[in-house]
């Protein structure tokens, strides 16, 4: 069974500038997250979608970022304009069962510099 | 207070001992409980859920959960330096309405090294 597919893995743009990420869940997954992991800290939550509903997005930062999951399936990530303080390393996972606790997958992560 | 509390460490363990890595939570309606491992430059990988009071054992992972204490604990027996990682501990939350929506809260994570 394929994983969770995120691109890219490597992003380095100028402050001010914007940048997209992409996610793939794992086939049949319904709810799909976005964390934001910056260095020596846990993953803090930005969005988590069931299916191409938003579920939470509370501590997504709405005036900069935003995030779409088109057809309950693939999911992008923006930020528009970044700031340096957005360099981190952002996460994308899905678990099967919405609600309940089940277990969340990761993709491998887009890692983030802002310079 | 922090949703979901872990000692930063580093924890540092001899080849061979036991490691015990600690988990406390403010949400006393949490349900479901996770430990994830994560190397260095790696993405989090799952290690153990468990969702009811007592202890879970898989190989050399047994997972304690109290809920009156709001505590959860990963014990790893006969530690590898293999198992020298970032163990992050993470929550289910409920909403304000008590409905669990497949939230995950995420401790800060607690370092582990193990020497040979």
């Amino acid at each position: 069974e394929a994983g969770v597919a995120q691109s890219p893995r490597y992003k380095i743009i100028e402050k001010r500038q914007s940048v997209a990420f992409w996610c793939n869940p794992i086939s049949g997954h319904a709810t799909l997250y976005w964390y934001q992991q910056i260095l020596g800290q846990g993953p803090k939550l930005l969005i988590q979608f069931q299916n191409n509903g938003v579920v939470d997005d509370s501590q997504l930062p709405k005036d900069r970022f935003s995030a779409e999951r088109l057809k309950g399936v693939d999911s992008t990530l923006k930020i528009q304009p970044a700031k340096l303080e957005d360099s981190a390393v952002y996460l994308c996972a899905s678990s099967l069962v919405w609600g309940g606790g089940a277990e969340a997958f990761f993709g491998q992560g887009t890692r983030l510099t802002v310079v | 207070q922090k949703e979901v509390e872990q000692n930063s460490g580093p924890l540092s363990v001899p080849e061979g001992a036991i490691a015990s890595l600690n988990c406390t939570y403010s949400d006393r309606g949490s349900q479901s409980f996770f430990w994830y491992r994560q190397y260095s430059g790696k993405s989090p990988e799952l290690i153990m859920f468990i969702y009811s009071n007592g202890d879970k054992e898989d190989g050399r992972f047994t997972a304690q959960l109290n809920k009156a204490s709001q505590y959860v604990s990963l014990l790893i027996r006969d530690s590898q330096p293999s198992d020298s990682a970032t163990y992050l501990c993470a929550v289910n939350m409920f909403d304000a309405g008590g409905t669990s929506y497949g939230k995950l809260t995420f401790g800060q994570g607690t370092i582990l090294t193990v020497h040979p």
